[in-house]
């Protein structure tokens, strides 16, 4: 069975400080990991990386793909009260035309 | 343009009643998909539409019925609504299966 974990569950942290989100899988047939950050209400997309797309950066934001590892990490730098959300992360099992999400990750970045 | 919206985004039924969330999406995507999350159980995919004229289950598609009506719309009822559907769904497309997801604003159910 197709599985996406996510770790840790949650996380609180300071405004400044550095986090890092983990997201390991089980998929057959490995194509893509996207993540997706959700505020009060639907998730937005944030990265895609594939096998030839293994790193990605927007801002204070970055992602790394582990192929061997399974798994991928969200970088986030220098975080800011608007980073707090729940970070979704999904991969496509096998060759079915869907999604599967882990549960997130529910990040607050207090004062 | 504006993207995928949801109606209603807010029901309250009784057990037992129907009822059926519309989805619309303006961005031509071949593909759409409904989600509910839950508290604790991240998004579970309910059913997809891989193209128009085809849809598939997904993880929890008991109790649900869709109805890709075109392109554009992909509707989700629930026929005979139980507390245990409470929740928030959540319509999404991508121009190609598996894709990155736009998704529509939810719709909060509660089945009392």
């Amino acid at each position: 069975e197709d599985k996406v974990v996510q770790s840790p569950l949650s996380l609180v942290v300071h405004e400044g400080d550095t986090v890092t989100l983990n997201c390991s899988y089980e998929v057959t047939n490995f194509r893509s990991l996207l993540w997706y950050k959700q505020e009060k209400k639907a998730p937005t997309f944030l990265f895609m990386l594939t096998s030839s797309g293994i790193e990605k950066k927007s801002g204070r934001l970055s992602s790394i793909l582990d192929k061997k590892e399974l798994s991928s990490i969200l970088n986030i730098t220098a975080t800011q009260t608007g980073d707090s959300a729940i970070y979704l992360c999904a991969v496509p099992p096998g060759t079915a035309s869907k999604l599967t999400f882990g549960t997130g990750t529910r990040l607050q970045v207090t004062l | 343009n504006a993207g995928v919206t949801q109606t209603p985004k807010f029901q309250v039924l009784k057990t037992g009643q129907s009822m059926t969330l519309q989805c619309a999406q303006d961005m031509n995507h071949n593909s759409m998909y409904w989600y509910r999350q839950d508290p604790g159980m991240g998004l579970r995919l309910i059913y997809y539409s891989a193209s128009e004229g085809t849809t598939d289950k997904g993880e929890v598609p008991n109790g649900y019925n869709v109805s890709r009506l075109n392109k554009r719309e992909f509707s989700l009822r629930l026929e005979s609504a139980a507390p245990s559907q409470t929740s928030v769904y959540f319509c999404a497309s991508s121009e190609r299966a598996s894709g990155a997801g736009h998704f529509g604003p939810g719709t909060r159910l509660t089945v009392t």
